[in-house]
C-alpha cells in the first residue's frame, strides 16, 4: 500500500478564486489520479496525472477549470480554477500500485465554494 | 463508456445480520475493488479481486469476482456498529478505475 497525503483537508472559498491542492506519497508511484466526488455521489475521474507531461483529462475536464502538475514521482497539485458554488466537492488524489492494479486514496479535501 | 452498477442504494440492517451487495457491467473489467468510506475520509480498499471465479475472504467480508467479468459481489457477516458506512464496487480496465454509486449500510440500533 501507499501512504498519501493531502493538503489542504478542507477549505472555504470565495467563487471566482483558485484553490491549488497537494498530493505527497510516501513512495514513488507511477500512476496517480484526481477524482472528484460530489455530495452523497460516487467517485468520479478527473484526470490522470502524467509525471513530465501534461494530464490526460476525463471527458468533461479541462486544463483550464483543473490544472495538475506532475514535477516528479510522489507529489501532484490538482488547482480548481475560477470557483463557483458547482465545485464544492470532496477532491481525492489516488495512487496506484500493487503491479498497478488496486488503488489507494487520500484523506481527501473537501471544499465549499461560497 | 464504461458504467457499473451497484446495489441496493442503501440497507437498513439489525447488528449481527449478514449483508450483501454486489455490482453489475455491461463490459469487462480486469480487476475488481470493494471499497468503504467513512464520513470525512477518503476510500479504503477493503479486498481486490484479480481472477474471474476468484473468491477472497477478508475477516468478515467475502467478496468473489464474476466469472464472466461483469459482475462481484461482496458480503459481510454478523454485521457490527463499525460497518456502517459507504461501500463501492469499482472495476479496472486499462489503468483506469471506476467507481460504483456506492451503497450506504445503516445498522439499526
Amino acid at each position: 500500500s501507499a501512504v498519501i497525503s493531502q493538503k489542504p483537508s478542507r477549505d472555504i472559498c470565495q467563487r471566482g478564486t483558485s484553490l491549488t491542492i497537494q498530493c505527497q506519497v510516501d513512495s514513488q508511484v507511477t500512476m496517480m489520479f484526481w477524482y472528484r466526488q460530489q455530495p452523497g455521489q460516487s467517485l468520479t475521474l478527473i484526470a490522470t496525472a502524467n509525471q513530465g507531461s501534461e494530464a490526460t483529462y476525463e471527458s468533461g475536464f479541462v486544463i483550464d477549470k483543473f490544472p495538475i502538475s506532475r514535477p516528479n514521482l510522489t507529489f501532484s497539485t490538482l488547482t480548481v480554477s475560477n470557483m463557483s458554488p458547482e465545485d464544492s466537492s470532496i477532491y481525492l488524489c489516488s495512487v496506484m500500485t500493487g503491479g498497478n492494479t488496486e488503488a489507494f486514496f487520500g484523506q481527501g479535501t473537501r471544499l465549499t465554494v461560497v | 463508456g464504461q458504467q457499473l452498477n451497484q446495489s441496493p442504494q442503501s440497507m437498513f440492517i439489525q447488528e449481527g445480520e449478514d449483508v450483501s451487495m454486489n455490482c453489475t457491467s455491461s463490459s469487462i473489467f480486469n480487476t475488481w475493488l470493494w471499497y468503504k468510506q467513512d464520513p470525512g475520509e477518503g476510500p479504503v480498499l477493503l479486498i481486490a479481486l484479480y481472477k474471474a471465479g476468484e473468491l477472497t475472504s477478508n475477516g468478515r467480508l467475502t467478496a468473489q469476482f464474476g466469472i464472466t467479468r461483469k459482475d462481484s459481489f461482496l458480503n459481510i457477516s454478523a454485521s457490527i456498529p463499525s460497518d456502517v458506512g459507504i461501500y463501492f464496487c469499482a472495476g479496472r480496465w486499462d489503468d483506469k478505475i471506476i467507481f460504483g454509486k456506492g451503497t450506504r449500510l445503516h445498522i439499526l440500533p
